[in-house]
């Protein structure tokens, strides 16, 4: 089975405070993605990687910043909290030859106070 | 992506089998159909997918009418764990599709005992 894991599932941090989203992928993925859900919204696409090193914007990149360094863990930053970064944070996974077949963890429900 | 469209709601018993019905009448030839879900609190969960050749999986069955312009999800024997809200999406399988993985509202599953 493929398994994703985030490295938190509920996470309350201060604005102005530094935070890390960890998610790790065992399944030898090329791609990682980084989403946020919030109500009404659905799912939005932060940043997303296609290889070690590598990055790409997606929809809503301002306020984040990501970090591959191995191939099976992507990060996501927000370097300086806010409260409108208060949301549900997906990571998913998939192989290159077939991106659409995403896999996701379980989330990190992020507030920030 | 093609614009797809769902019943809002369904409730089925626990034990029989569960179809979803998929519209998406602007399916275009080299697009994909996609099943997900989402448990509450949880991340999305890929079910199955399929160009035009019915598809089935451990999880469940995809039928897709000769036109592709509908489809049907069948979860053979429906239980209490697949309560959750169950997303048709219509898009391309290639790297070109990179974000834009909107998931619509869904159809709400109620398996009742």
């Amino acid at each position: 089975d493929v398994k994703v894991t985030q490295s938190s599932r509920y996470l309350v941090k201060r604005t102005g405070e530094k935070v890390f989203l960890e998610c790790v992928q065992d399944m030898d993925h090329e791609n990682m993605f980084w989403y946020r859900q919030d109500p009404g919204l659905g799912l939005r696409l932060i940043y997303f990687s296609y290889d070690v090193k590598m990055k790409e914007k997606g929809d809503i990149p301002e306020g984040y910043s990501v970090s591959r360094e191995k191939k099976e863990r992507f990060s996501l930053i927000l370097e300086s909290a806010s409260t409108n970064q208060t949301s549900m944070y997906l990571c998913a996974s998939s192989f290159a030859r077939a991106p659409s077949e995403q896999y996701f963890g379980p989330g990190t429900r992020l507030t920030v106070t | 992506d093609a614009k797809t469209t769902q019943p809002t709601s369904m409730d089925c018993a626990e034990g029989r089998a569960a179809n979803l019905p998929c519209n998406h009448s602007t399916i275009s030839g080299n697009e994909y159909v996609y099943w997900y879900r989402q448990i509450h609190s949880q991340g999305p969960q890929y079910i199955i997918h399929g160009l035009k050749n019915n598809e089935t999986n451990e999880m469940a069955s995809l039928i897709i009418t000769e036109d592709r312009k509908s489809s049907t999800l069948i979860l053979p024997h429906a239980t209490l764990r697949d309560t959750a809200v169950y997303y048709c999406i219509v898009r391309a399988r290639t790297t070109d599709s990179w974000g834009k993985f909107q998931f619509g509202a869904g159809t709400q599953v109620v398996v009742t005992p």
